[in-house]
């Protein structure tokens, strides 16, 4: 069955340090989203996109984040400057459509900055 | 701004008991809502998922109801086994593209 997969699970970084975090959505989806949790809190969207433009985004995706698709498959979400409060887990999502359908997440990639 | 509640927070059950988790949200102005299941540090696997149109879904032991026009959903498990031990998670989608999630109820089923 096809999923979702996200690199790496884990990363370490330091704060003010740059991080891309990788994802490589379901092949026939065309909307790409990207979640984050951090820990003992509520899973809070971030952004959508869709068209290789982004059509939504949270007040959390600031200017210090950036998504891409740089590729036919891969899916990134960049955070220029890390601050220690960008811990959490990262879920990359995928759906077929946008309203009306399931988004499949990937298994997450949790972000700790020192 | 949609605000998504579940209760109870934390549920534990004998094996083989029948169980229902709630879900409440504040704007009934949504296009589906989804449930999902989480084990500790893992992602989320989509459960079921119920148009805004739809009174319910099942699938398997699972059953979840919507009622929009109250802003609730539940989902009840049937005859429980130790592997239904997770995070069970609701999240409602609106006009946006995005899911508001509530803060999950952490069921334990107890052999």
């Amino acid at each position: 069955e096809p999923e979702v997969t996200q690199t790496p699970s884990h990363q370490v970084t330091q704060m003010g340090q740059e991080v891309i975090l990788r994802c490589v959505p379901i092949s026939n989806h065309l909307y790409f989203y990207w979640y984050r949790q951090i820990l003992g809190q509520k899973v809070e969207f971030l952004v959508s996109f869709y068209n290789n433009e982004i059509s939504e985004k949270s007040e959390i995706f600031d200017d210090q984040f950036s998504v891409e698709r740089p590729d036919g498959s891969n899916f990134t979400l960049k955070i220029r400057s890390t601050k220690l409060e960008d811990s959490a887990m990262y879920f990359c999502a995928s759906s077929e459509l946008v309203q009306e359908e399931t988004q499949y997440f990937g298994p997450g990639t949790r972000l700790l900055v020192l | 701004k949609q605000e998504v509640t579940q209760i109870p927070a934390a549920l534990s059950v004998p094996e083989g008991e029948n169980l229902v988790l709630n879900c409440s949200f504040t704007d009934s102005a949504i296009y589906n809502l989804q449930w999902f299941r989480q084990d500790p540090g893992k992602g989320l696997t989509s459960l079921l998922l119920i148009q805004s149109s739809q009174r319910e879904q099942t699938s398997g032991r699972l059953n979840a109801s919507l009622d929009k026009s109250s802003g609730r959903s539940t989902l009840y498990i049937a005859a429980s086994q130790p592997g239904d031990s997770a995070t069970y998670l609701c999240a409602v989608q609106t006009g946006a593209n995005n899911l508001f999630f509530g803060t999950g109820t952490r069921l334990t089923v107890i052999p």
